[in-house]
Protein backbone atom coordinates (compact mmCIF):
# COMPACT_ATOMS: atom_id res chain seq x y z
CA UNK A 1 0.00 0.00 0.00
CA UNK A 2 0.99 3.09 -0.94
CA UNK A 3 1.10 6.28 1.72
CA UNK A 4 2.49 9.87 2.23
CA UNK A 5 3.68 11.79 4.96
CA UNK A 6 3.82 15.72 5.37
CA UNK A 7 6.08 17.02 7.71
CA UNK A 8 4.84 19.43 9.84
CA UNK A 9 0.74 20.43 9.60
CA UNK A 10 1.84 24.10 9.63
CA UNK A 11 5.20 26.09 8.65
CA UNK A 12 5.20 29.45 8.76
CA UNK A 13 8.39 31.37 6.93
CA UNK A 14 8.96 35.44 6.19
CA UNK A 15 7.99 36.86 3.20
CA UNK A 16 11.05 36.44 0.86
CA UNK A 17 12.38 33.53 3.12
CA UNK A 18 13.13 30.08 1.26
CA UNK A 19 9.71 27.58 1.38
CA UNK A 20 10.63 24.01 2.76
CA UNK A 21 7.43 21.45 2.67
CA UNK A 22 9.06 18.04 3.39
CA UNK A 23 7.14 14.41 2.25
CA UNK A 24 7.78 11.20 2.42
CA UNK A 25 6.62 8.71 0.50
CA UNK A 26 5.99 5.02 0.41
CA UNK A 27 5.56 2.80 -2.07
CA UNK A 28 6.14 -0.89 -3.69
CA UNK A 29 6.52 0.09 -7.37
CA UNK A 30 8.15 3.21 -8.82
CA UNK A 31 5.96 6.33 -7.99
CA UNK A 32 4.22 9.44 -9.54
CA UNK A 33 4.00 12.04 -6.92
CA UNK A 34 2.54 15.58 -7.00
CA UNK A 35 2.11 18.63 -5.15
CA UNK A 36 -0.71 20.33 -4.97
CA UNK A 37 -2.05 23.39 -3.50
CA UNK A 38 -5.39 24.72 -1.77
CA UNK A 39 -6.41 28.02 -0.93
CA UNK A 40 -9.32 28.76 1.23
CA UNK A 41 -12.83 27.46 -0.28
CA UNK A 42 -11.43 26.08 -3.60
CA UNK A 43 -10.46 22.35 -4.67
CA UNK A 44 -6.95 21.51 -6.23
CA UNK A 45 -4.54 23.11 -7.93
CA UNK A 46 -1.23 20.76 -9.37
CA UNK A 47 1.92 22.74 -9.08
CA UNK A 48 4.03 19.88 -10.04
CA UNK A 49 4.40 16.25 -10.78
CA UNK A 50 7.25 13.70 -11.00
CA UNK A 51 6.56 10.89 -13.58
CA UNK A 52 9.84 9.23 -14.24
CA UNK A 53 11.32 11.71 -15.79
CA UNK A 54 14.26 14.40 -14.42
CA UNK A 55 14.31 14.26 -10.82
CA UNK A 56 14.43 17.71 -10.59
CA UNK A 57 10.89 19.06 -11.42
CA UNK A 58 10.07 22.77 -11.50
CA UNK A 59 6.37 23.62 -11.33
CA UNK A 60 4.19 26.87 -11.15
CA UNK A 61 4.58 30.12 -9.16
CA UNK A 62 8.79 29.36 -9.00
CA UNK A 63 7.74 26.42 -6.87
CA UNK A 64 10.33 22.99 -7.68
CA UNK A 65 10.59 19.57 -5.78
CA UNK A 66 13.34 16.75 -5.94
CA UNK A 67 12.67 13.10 -6.46
CA UNK A 68 14.87 12.02 -3.83
CA UNK A 69 14.47 7.43 -4.61
CA UNK A 70 17.29 6.97 -1.97
CA UNK A 71 15.12 8.78 0.84
CA UNK A 72 11.81 8.20 -0.38
CA UNK A 73 11.44 12.11 -0.38
CA UNK A 74 9.93 14.63 -2.55
CA UNK A 75 10.28 18.19 -0.64
CA UNK A 76 8.79 21.43 -1.91
CA UNK A 77 10.94 24.35 -2.08
CA UNK A 78 10.33 28.03 -3.48
CA UNK A 79 13.27 30.07 -3.23
CA UNK A 80 11.72 33.30 -1.84
CA UNK A 81 8.13 33.45 -0.73
CA UNK A 82 5.71 35.51 -1.27
CA UNK A 83 2.40 36.56 0.38
CA UNK A 84 0.40 35.13 -2.10
CA UNK A 85 1.84 31.76 -1.17
CA UNK A 86 0.11 31.44 1.84
CA UNK A 87 -2.34 28.20 1.65
CA UNK A 88 -2.85 24.39 1.90
CA UNK A 89 -0.53 22.40 -0.02
CA UNK A 90 -0.67 18.73 -0.48
CA UNK A 91 1.88 15.92 -1.42
CA UNK A 92 0.40 13.14 -3.19
CA UNK A 93 1.14 9.37 -4.51
CA UNK A 94 0.17 7.05 -7.08
CA UNK A 95 1.78 4.43 -9.15
CA UNK A 96 2.13 3.81 -12.67
CA UNK A 97 -1.06 2.12 -13.07
CA UNK A 98 -4.92 4.16 -13.39
CA UNK A 99 -4.61 4.22 -9.22
CA UNK A 100 -5.86 6.84 -7.13
CA UNK A 101 -4.29 9.35 -5.36
CA UNK A 102 -2.79 9.31 -1.71
CA UNK A 103 -2.39 12.19 -0.23
CA UNK A 104 -0.85 13.29 2.63
CA UNK A 105 -2.65 15.37 5.47
CA UNK A 106 -1.28 18.43 4.31
CA UNK A 107 0.83 21.75 5.24
CA UNK A 108 -0.66 25.04 6.11
CA UNK A 109 2.05 27.60 5.09
CA UNK A 110 1.81 31.19 6.34
CA UNK A 111 3.83 33.91 5.02
CA UNK A 112 4.46 36.63 7.61
CA UNK A 113 5.38 40.47 6.43
CA UNK B 1 -12.61 25.34 -22.58
CA UNK B 2 -14.13 24.45 -19.55
CA UNK B 3 -12.32 22.57 -16.38
CA UNK B 4 -14.27 20.59 -14.08
CA UNK B 5 -17.35 21.72 -12.69
CA UNK B 6 -19.23 20.84 -9.60
CA UNK B 7 -22.95 21.78 -8.03
CA UNK B 8 -23.81 23.07 -6.16
CA UNK B 9 -21.18 24.84 -4.19
CA UNK B 10 -22.64 24.52 -0.66
CA UNK B 11 -25.23 22.52 1.14
CA UNK B 12 -26.66 21.76 3.98
CA UNK B 13 -28.53 18.92 5.22
CA UNK B 14 -30.15 17.27 7.98
CA UNK B 15 -28.96 13.53 9.56
CA UNK B 16 -30.58 10.61 7.70
CA UNK B 17 -31.27 12.68 4.64
CA UNK B 18 -30.22 11.25 0.95
CA UNK B 19 -27.81 14.31 -0.98
CA UNK B 20 -26.95 14.15 -4.99
CA UNK B 21 -23.88 16.11 -5.52
CA UNK B 22 -22.88 16.56 -9.14
CA UNK B 23 -19.91 16.93 -11.64
CA UNK B 24 -19.35 17.61 -15.17
CA UNK B 25 -15.84 16.38 -16.27
CA UNK B 26 -13.16 18.83 -18.39
CA UNK B 27 -13.99 18.73 -22.32
CA UNK B 28 -12.10 15.61 -23.48
CA UNK B 29 -12.03 13.49 -20.46
CA UNK B 30 -14.15 10.55 -19.71
CA UNK B 31 -13.69 9.14 -16.53
CA UNK B 32 -14.33 11.04 -12.70
CA UNK B 33 -12.92 10.03 -9.62
CA UNK B 34 -14.53 11.21 -6.34
CA UNK B 35 -12.46 12.45 -3.16
CA UNK B 36 -14.11 13.11 0.40
CA UNK B 37 -11.74 15.87 2.15
CA UNK B 38 -12.92 15.92 5.82
CA UNK B 39 -11.80 19.50 7.63
CA UNK B 40 -8.33 19.56 8.50
CA UNK B 41 -7.26 16.15 6.24
CA UNK B 42 -6.29 15.16 2.80
CA UNK B 43 -8.30 14.09 0.29
CA UNK B 44 -9.84 10.28 0.61
CA UNK B 45 -10.79 8.14 -2.72
CA UNK B 46 -14.12 7.29 -2.80
CA UNK B 47 -14.87 5.61 -6.26
CA UNK B 48 -14.07 6.35 -10.10
CA UNK B 49 -16.53 6.09 -13.34
CA UNK B 50 -15.45 5.10 -16.57
CA UNK B 51 -17.77 4.24 -19.19
CA UNK B 52 -20.82 4.22 -17.05
CA UNK B 53 -19.33 1.81 -14.48
CA UNK B 54 -17.74 2.31 -11.28
CA UNK B 55 -13.92 0.68 -11.71
CA UNK B 56 -12.42 1.65 -8.52
CA UNK B 57 -13.73 1.74 -4.80
CA UNK B 58 -12.14 3.13 -1.94
CA UNK B 59 -12.85 2.32 1.46
CA UNK B 60 -16.35 3.99 1.83
CA UNK B 61 -19.43 1.91 2.83
CA UNK B 62 -22.32 1.51 0.34
CA UNK B 63 -24.69 4.40 1.13
CA UNK B 64 -21.58 6.35 -0.56
CA UNK B 65 -23.17 5.17 -4.50
CA UNK B 66 -22.25 7.14 -7.69
CA UNK B 67 -23.48 6.55 -11.51
CA UNK B 68 -21.76 8.40 -14.33
CA UNK B 69 -23.69 9.19 -17.72
CA UNK B 70 -23.48 8.82 -21.55
CA UNK B 71 -21.56 12.31 -21.41
CA UNK B 72 -19.38 11.32 -18.75
CA UNK B 73 -20.52 13.72 -15.90
CA UNK B 74 -21.11 12.44 -12.38
CA UNK B 75 -23.53 12.21 -10.20
CA UNK B 76 -22.38 11.03 -5.93
CA UNK B 77 -25.11 9.93 -3.75
CA UNK B 78 -24.90 9.68 -0.16
CA UNK B 79 -27.88 7.50 1.70
CA UNK B 80 -28.38 8.17 5.42
CA UNK B 81 -26.25 11.10 6.03
CA UNK B 82 -24.34 10.94 9.00
CA UNK B 83 -22.58 13.84 11.26
CA UNK B 84 -19.11 12.37 9.92
CA UNK B 85 -20.35 13.26 6.01
CA UNK B 86 -19.65 16.64 6.57
CA UNK B 87 -16.74 17.68 3.94
CA UNK B 88 -15.45 19.29 0.99
CA UNK B 89 -16.28 16.78 -2.17
CA UNK B 90 -13.95 16.85 -4.77
CA UNK B 91 -14.46 15.48 -8.52
CA UNK B 92 -11.15 14.77 -10.48
CA UNK B 93 -11.59 14.20 -14.63
CA UNK B 94 -9.17 12.39 -16.45
CA UNK B 95 -8.41 10.48 -19.92
CA UNK B 96 -8.44 7.23 -19.58
CA UNK B 97 -4.86 5.90 -19.37
CA UNK B 98 -3.81 9.03 -17.61
CA UNK B 99 -4.89 8.08 -14.50
CA UNK B 100 -3.71 9.88 -11.69
CA UNK B 101 -1.14 12.35 -13.74
CA UNK B 102 -3.78 13.56 -15.76
CA UNK B 103 -6.40 14.80 -13.04
CA UNK B 104 -8.13 17.62 -13.31
CA UNK B 105 -9.88 18.88 -10.21
CA UNK B 106 -12.79 20.77 -9.51
CA UNK B 107 -13.55 23.54 -6.70
CA UNK B 108 -15.84 20.91 -4.33
CA UNK B 109 -18.97 20.92 -3.02
CA UNK B 110 -19.34 21.52 0.67
CA UNK B 111 -21.77 19.42 2.30
CA UNK B 112 -22.40 20.48 6.10
CA UNK B 113 -25.20 17.99 7.81
CA UNK B 114 -26.62 19.11 10.87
Amino acid sequence: AQSVTQLGSHVSVSEGALVLLRCNYSSSVPPYLFWYVQYPNQGLQLLLKYTSAATLVKGINGFEAEFKKSETSFHLTKPSAHMSDAAEYFCAVSDRGNTPLVFGKGTRLSVIA
Amino acid sequence: DAGVTQSPTHLIKTRGQQVTLRCSPKSGHDTVSWYQQALGQGPQFIFQYYEEEERQRGNFPDRFSGHQFPNYSSELNVNALLLGDSALYLCASSLVGQGSNGYTFGSGTRLTVV
